[in-house]
């Protein structure tokens, strides 16, 4: 079945550093959608990717789909201490209304003043 | 957008027992889904409920253990059952992150409900 990785799993990284997670489909994609969950928290959506090759930014965080539609990452920039969560790719293989979103393993930031 | 309310938010429950999770959204909605977060894990889909017709569950859950009731298109409730302590977990139901040819839509969660078994 379809399988979708995120690496790495953990990142510490000092205030103002970048941060990057990176996302692995064993299957192509039709579209990839990426969400952050705060500690304690539910998932929350942040954006999502359709075309081959896409990129989209948000602030300080851009978001980029690979051109085999098998791989997406997520770059913050100069990380802030409220950039602290758990991000998760997740990934569609169809294009039904039935189809399923699969969530990645996740990447935990955490942020050191 | 979609609002939904998940309860209860926490509970600690005796091995052999029985927890009924409900799920309310704030629209109509023909697919609710139902995922479990282990600690530190990502989301499992655990099943899709349909109004009006059986829920579709994924490999490695079973009606069962999981029941699940769909009676109207706002409110779904899971039922963990005959729980032991693996079933300590984060349950949390989820709408929309319906599929298309324009990519799909967002999905929206519940705050999630914290069970631990003892």
């Amino acid at each position: 079945g379809q399988q979708v990785m995120q690496i790495p799993q953990y990142q510490h990284v000092q205030e103002g550093e970048d941060f990057t997670t990176y996302c692995n489909s064993s299957t192509t994609l039709s579209n990839i959608q990426w969400y952050k969950q705060r500690p304690g928290g539910h998932p929350v959506f942040l954006i999502q990717l359709v075309k081959s090759g896409e990129v989209k930014k948000q602030k300080r965080l851009t978001f980029q789909f690979g051109e085999a539609k098998k791989n997406s990452s997520l770059h913050i920039t100069a990380t802030q201490t409220t950039d602290v969560g758990t991000y998760f790719c997740a990934g569609r293989e169809g294009y039904s209304s039935a189809s399923k979103i699969i969530f990645g393993s996740g990447t935990r930031l955490s942020i050191r003043p | 957008s979609a609002v939904i309310s998940q309860k209860p938010s926490r509970d600690i429950c005796q091995r052999g027992t029985s927890l009924t999770i409900q799920c309310q959204v704030d629209s109509q909605v023909t697919m609710m889904f139902w995922y479990r977060q282990q600690p530190g894990q990502s989301l499992t889909l655990i099943a899709t409920a349909n109004q009006g017709s059986e829920a579709t569950y994924e490999s490695g859950f079973v009606i069962d253990k999981f029941p699940i009731s769909r009676p109207n298109l706002t409110f779904s409730t899971l039922t963990v059952s005959n729980m032991s302590p693996e079933d300590s977990s984060i349950y949390l139901c989820s709408v929309g992150g319906g599929g298309g040819r324009a990519g799909g839509t967002e999905a929206f969660f519940g705050q999630g409900t914290r069970l631990t078994v003892v």
